[in-house]
């Protein structure tokens, strides 16, 4: 595998199931982010992990539980969403240098359909 | 709170035409990144602008980077219908090293017609 990886692409559930989002880096960066995109809305980041310590949590409600147990893996958890939670969720990964310029790459997202 | 407004917001023409589309901010950023998105894919980086004043070319795509480093214009030669996407630009704010944030523009959905 090459790049940034994300399972499931596609995804059902209801409002009372819970499910996980995982996401692989293979580019060996130090930092991995959780983005979702909605319809007629701009990319909203939701979580930020560099060296894996969240150092972001753009008020996401707390059904939305990520978790970095390492610099090559995040997940993201889900439980008790709402419809309006549907949306394409992705992952992206960059390397943070000092005075670099940081480039992110991204996953192929998962398309999240809440029912 | 920067956001980045870019136009237009939908774009159809006929393979071989020229387009221009717009990346426009009232504030500064330290680089900007242009990515181009296909239906049911994620955003592919294809470029990163530093410099105000910049200008890198790959292929038949021209990117600028404005002198104020505030807005970016991505400008295509004799569109093929391969580049049919979803182009969005990124900015990074001047100073939040450690913790990189890149803020999103509202994209431009391009369609090449053949």
């Amino acid at each position: 595998e090459t790049g940034v990886t994300q399972t499931p692409r596609h995804l059902v559930m209801g409002m009372t199931n819970k499910k996980s989002l995982k996401c692989e880096q293979h580019l060996g960066h130090n930092a991995m982010y959780w983005y979702k995109q909605s319809a007629k809305k701009p990319l909203e980041l939701m979580f930020v992990y560099n060296f894996k310590e969240q150092t972001e949590n753009n008020s996401v409600p707390s059904r939305f539980s990520p978790e970095c147990p390492n610099s090559s893996h995040l997940f993201l958890h889900l439980h008790t969403l709402q419809p309006e939670d549907s949306a394409l969720y992705l992952c992206a990964s960059s390397q943070a240098v000092a005075g670099g310029v940081y480039e992110q790459y991204f996953g192929p997202g998962t398309r999240l359909t809440v029912t | 709170t920067q956001l980045l407004e870019q136009s237009p917001q939908f774009l159809s023409i006929q393979e071989g035409e020229n387009l221009t589309v717009y990346c426009n901010s009232s504030s500064v950023f330290s680089s900007l990144q242009w990515y181009r998105q296909e239906p049911g894919e994620g955003p592919v980086l294809l470029v990163t602008v530093v410099t105000g004043g910049e200008v890198k070319k790959l292929k038949r795509l021209t990117f600028q980077f404005g002198d104020a480093r505030k807005d970016s214009s991505l400008h295509i030669t004799a569109a093929q219908p391969g580049d049919t996407g979803l182009y969005l630009c990124a900015g990074r704010p001047p100073s939040n090293f450690g913790n990189e944030k890149l803020t999103f523009g509202t994209g431009t959905r391009l369609t090449i017609i053949p």
